[in-house]
């Protein structure tokens, strides 16, 4: 199963940036798509980005098409999540999670434990 | 509003059986993308419950079980424990999103 390990959360103030990251073990972390998936407090799943394996193909939710940004580093087992322009609704935590099956049929059989974001001021 | 809709709770008895159901549309569920349903313990990680609408992974006991019918799909769960006590959610792929889509979660309680 491997294990996900999620860090850069913290208290940011509205309008500024973050990166979060993801180290990875226990797999080969280069042969595998890898998404973060954010849940504000008392609030359900929410998909934000996935990133192909070869880190070839982005995409992003709707919510955070051209503030974030997904990335990784094969040659670190890490995954990132550049964060701009944040608001209060980006508040939550956000999960490292590995991306199973392929194509539109994915899902998520790995999941980190997660880095809480909060914005305010 | 979440494009996947689930009922907000469910409940049941030790031993009994209980389905959450999982509402979706013609760019998702309806499209023939398949449902995964993903179970959350109060204060931990969502963990894989059921993928490709009825497989099971490896350490899952079979008295999860899932299906999909046209717009839905839903979770079944029997023999209930006090330890199933937690949220559930269903997730798919949306076309007119062009990405993942998630249901908004079901809390089930064991009476």
């Amino acid at each position: 199963q491997g294990e996900l390990v999620e860090s850069g959360g913290g208290v940011v103030q509205p309008g500024r940036s973050l990166r979060l990251s993801c180290a990875a073990s226990g797999f080969t972390f280069r042969n595998y798509d890898m998404d973060w998936v954010r849940q504000a407090p008392g609030k359900g799943l929410d998909w934000v980005a996935v990133i192909t394996y070869d880190g070839r193909n982005k995409y992003y939710a709707d919510s955070v098409k051209g503030r974030f940004t997904i990335s990784r580093d094969n040659s670190k087992n890490t995954l990132y999540l550049q964060l701009n322009s944040l608001s209060a609704e980006d508040t939550a935590v956000y999960h490292c999670v590995r991306g199973g099956g392929s194509g539109t049929d994915r899902y998520f059989d790995s999941w980190g434990q997660g880095t809480l974001l909060t914005v305010s001021s | 509003q979440s494009v996947l809709t689930q009922p907000p709770s469910v409940s049941g008895a030790p031993g009994q059986r209980v389905t959450i159901s999982c509402t979706g549309s013609s760019s998702n569920i309806g499209a023939g993308y398949h449902v995964h349903w993903y179970r959350q313990l109060p204060g931990t990680a969502p963990k894989l419950l059921i993928y490709g609408n009825t497989n099971r992974p490896s350490g899952v006991p079979d008295r999860f079980s899932g299906s999909r019918s046209g717009t839905s799909a839903s979770l079944a769960i029997s023999g209930l424990q006090a330890e199933d006590e937690a949220d559930y959610y269903c997730q798919s792929y949306d076309s007119g999103l062009s990405g993942s889509v998630f249901g908004g979660g079901t809390k089930l309680t064991v009476l």
